[in-house]
């Protein structure tokens, strides 16, 4: 079965200090690879996505992640966190001909 | 391009009552995905659309159900409310089905009493 894990519930980093939030899934298949923010009160907000090529992603916002096939994980990363970077991220894989599965969400807190 | 827009916004109703709710993708995309996001459960796969058909259905009884116009809009209706029902449900849009970006409404809040 497909599956996308977010091991950290939750994630503190000082605004200014690099942050991550980690990703592992579990697809058959070369998976298409996705991160989605979500504001309060909001819907889900598409950053960025692995198709296929280079491992590292840009995204928007300054957000990148990085693909790592043998360790089968996504990781979002950004070099410098600001306060308006607190939100909940969510991971998600789209395996081919079935549904998106996302994770169950990181919420991460940049405290000033 | 407009967003993807879903209404209403909010809704209040009672457990027995049945609920409709709208969604409308960006324009000239032809698939419509719906989600269940509730605190405990996170986002749950309800159901995709694709050209008025229903590609692929999630793990939820028969009281939820949907469906597409020609216009690519699309509703999805819960029967029998139940208290368990109380969430926010999002709806997504892509140009085609399958692996595609997804692109996100508000999402309406449902409040089951």
């Amino acid at each position: 079965a497909q599956s996308v894990a977010q091991p950290e519930d939750q994630v503190n980093v000082a605004e200014g200090n690099p942050l991550t939030v980690k990703c592992t899934y579990s697809v058959s298949g070369n998976p298409y690879l996705f991160w989605y923010v979500q504001y309060p009160n909001r819907g889900l907000q598409f950053l960025l996505k692995y198709i296929t090529g280079d491992n590292l992603v840009k995204g928007s916002y300054g957000f990148e992640a990085e693909f790592n096939k043998s360790q089968t994980s996504f990781h979002l990363k950004k070099p410098s966190a600001l306060v308006s970077d607190s939100a909940l991220y969510f991971c998600a894989v789209a395996p081919y001909g079935q549904n998106f599965v996302f994770g169950p969400g990181t919420r991460l807190s940049v405290l000033p | 391009k407009a967003g993807v827009t879903q209404t209403p916004r909010y809704l209040i109703k009672t457990r027995g009552q049945q609920v409709t709710l709208s969604c409308s993708p960006i324009s000239g995309h032809r698939s419509v995905s719906w989600y269940q996001q509730t605190p405990g459960q996170g986002l749950q796969f309800l159901f995709e659309y694709f050209s008025e058909t229903q590609r692929n259905k999630g793990n939820f009884p028969g009281r939820f159900s949907g469906r597409q116009f020609s216009n690519s809009r699309s509703e999805m209706n819960v029967s029998t409310l139940e208290l368990g029902d109380s969430a926010l449900y999002l709806c997504a849009s892509t140009g085609l089905a399958g692996r595609e970006t997804q692109y996100f409404g508000p999402g309406t809040r449902l409040l089951v009493l």
